[in-house]
């Protein structure tokens, strides 16, 4: 079953500006991972949140996670035409091993 | 060198027929999966294999099945293609124990005519 939602679903934003992605998910998690897929490509992990951490960075990265909310955030800073993609929020599946639930994806268009 | 590879990358077929798609990973994980991309890029878990057997199995109809020889590959094979099976169908893996990334193929386009 589909546990993560992201908002917005597309994005359009000029470079060197912020790009923030939410996502809500419905039932308890132990992680909450961000992946992002380039056109015709595979997904790629962009970072992992545990559910007790509440902000983790990586390079121009910042993803933030409110468990009383259900909800996590992925802000890229000073984006670059390169980061057009979609993002993925995926989270644990219940009772099925090690799988992943995804969300939609947003859909972000960075424009030089 | 690519981590996890899966063959071929377009599929076109005509319905009925019954075809595979081969996945291998040279990442020594343990646990690999089959995920299937919508055209809408709804990515949903099919199957999941950890060291050869089968953890999880969606409800995927019994035309889907996994085969999993060794631990570095885990091929799909589906019998009697349906023009519903259209879809990316990516192979991932990820090391044991949860709270791991896991790492993607570059998908297999599938079309059926």
């Amino acid at each position: 079953s589909q546990q993560g939602e992201e908002d917005p679903q597309a994005l359009s934003i000029q470079e060197g500006e912020n790009a923030t992605m939410n996502c809500s998910y419905k039932t308890s998690i132990n992680n909450l991972q961000w992946y992002r897929q380039n056109s015709g490509r595979g997904l790629v992990h962009l970072i992992l949140i545990r559910s007790n951490e509440r902000e983790k960075h990586s390079g121009r990265l910042r993803v933030t996670l409110d468990t009383s909310k259900k909800s996590s955030s992925l802000l890229i800073t000073a984006s670059r035409a390169a980061d057009t993609a979609s993002y993925f929020c995926a989270t644990d599946a219940q009772n099925s091993g090690y799988a992943l639930n995804f969300g939609k994806g947003t859909s972000l268009l960075v424009t030089p | 060198d690519t981590a996890v590879s899966q063959t071929p990358k377009y599929l076109v077929t005509q319905m009925g027929n019954d075809k595979s798609i081969k996945c291998e990973q040279n990442l020594g994980h343990d646990t690999m999966y089959w995920y299937k991309q919508d055209s809408k890029k709804f990515l949903k878990i099919m199957f999941s294999y950890n060291n050869k057997e089968l953890i999880i199995n969606e409800t995927v109809p019994n035309r889907f099945s996994p085969k999993s020889p060794d631990k570095a590959h885990l091929n799909l094979h589906i019998n009697s293609l349906e023009l519903g099976d259209s879809a990316v169908y990516f192979c991932a893996s990820s090391q044991d124990g949860g709270n791991q990334p896991q790492h993607f193929g570059d998908g297999t386009r599938l079309s059926i005519l």
